[in-house]
């Protein structure tokens, strides 16, 4: 069984700031972690992944994560938030064995304060 | 090259009535995904389809809702005798290697 857990469903910060959004998971195996955008009124856009290579993964747009097995957590970060990057994220987590199945966190919704 | 695509991209019907939506996922993708988005709502898996498999529709929440992959490519949802609690996202995702690839979604509003 698989579970993320996506603290905040709301997240506000101002133009230039740190952006920290935080993911948790669940999962009997090594897990495959995904960090998804969604733009109002669009579907859903990857980020990044982690597919068991580097810890610290980059993504588009300036965004990155760090999966830490010890925190079972997949956090995603931005130095800089950009009114642009104003969406909602969704963390999701896969099996990488047998057909992929991958779970969905709640989502964040990211303000970003001009 | 093409995305996944879906359509209609909004649809409004009355309570009680059948809808179809349509994925078209990107070409050479043989896994097929269905989700549904809730208003303040995650994502709810609804059905998955690999190659010639049989499908996994553990998600499906009521025998009302049905889906079929034609040829190994596009994919047909359909809801029948709609419900208002059926108003929602409707999302798919074709999949390649270890990523999914999501459309726009349908938004279907039930009167």
């Amino acid at each position: 069984a698989q579970s993320v857990t996506q603290l905040g469903s709301h997240v506000s910060v101002s133009e230039g700031a740190l952006v920290l959004l935080r993911c948790n998971y669940s999962s009997s195996v090594p897990p495959y972690l995904f960090w998804y955008v969604q733009y109002p009124n669009q579907g859903l856009q990857l980020l990044l992944k982690y597919t068991s290579a580097a810890t610290l993964v980059k993504g588009i747009n300036g965004f990155e994560a760090e999966f830490k097995k010890s925190e079972t957590s997949f956090h995603l970060t931005k130095p800089s938030a950009h009114m642009s990057d104003a969406a909602e994220y969704f963390c999701a987590v896969s099996d990488p064995k047998g057909y992929q199945k991958v779970t969905f966190g709640t989502g964040t919704k990211l303000q970003v304060i001009p | 090259g093409a995305g996944v695509s879906q359509s209609p991209s909004n649809k409004v019907t009355e309570k009680g009535k059948d809808v179809e939506l349509r994925c078209d996922p990107i070409s050479g993708h043989t896994a097929l995904y269905w989700y549904r988005q809730s208003l303040g709502q995650g994502l709810e898996f609804l059905i998955y389809f690999q190659g010639n498999s049989a499908p996994d529709k553990s998600g499906l929440p009521s025998d009302r809702f049905s889906a079929e992959r034609t040829g190994g490519s596009v994919s047909t949802l359909t809801i029948q005798r709609t419900q208002q609690e059926d108003s929602a996202v409707y999302l798919c995702a074709s999949r390649l290697d270890k990523t999914q690839y999501f459309g726009p979604g349908t938004r279907l509003l039930v009167l």
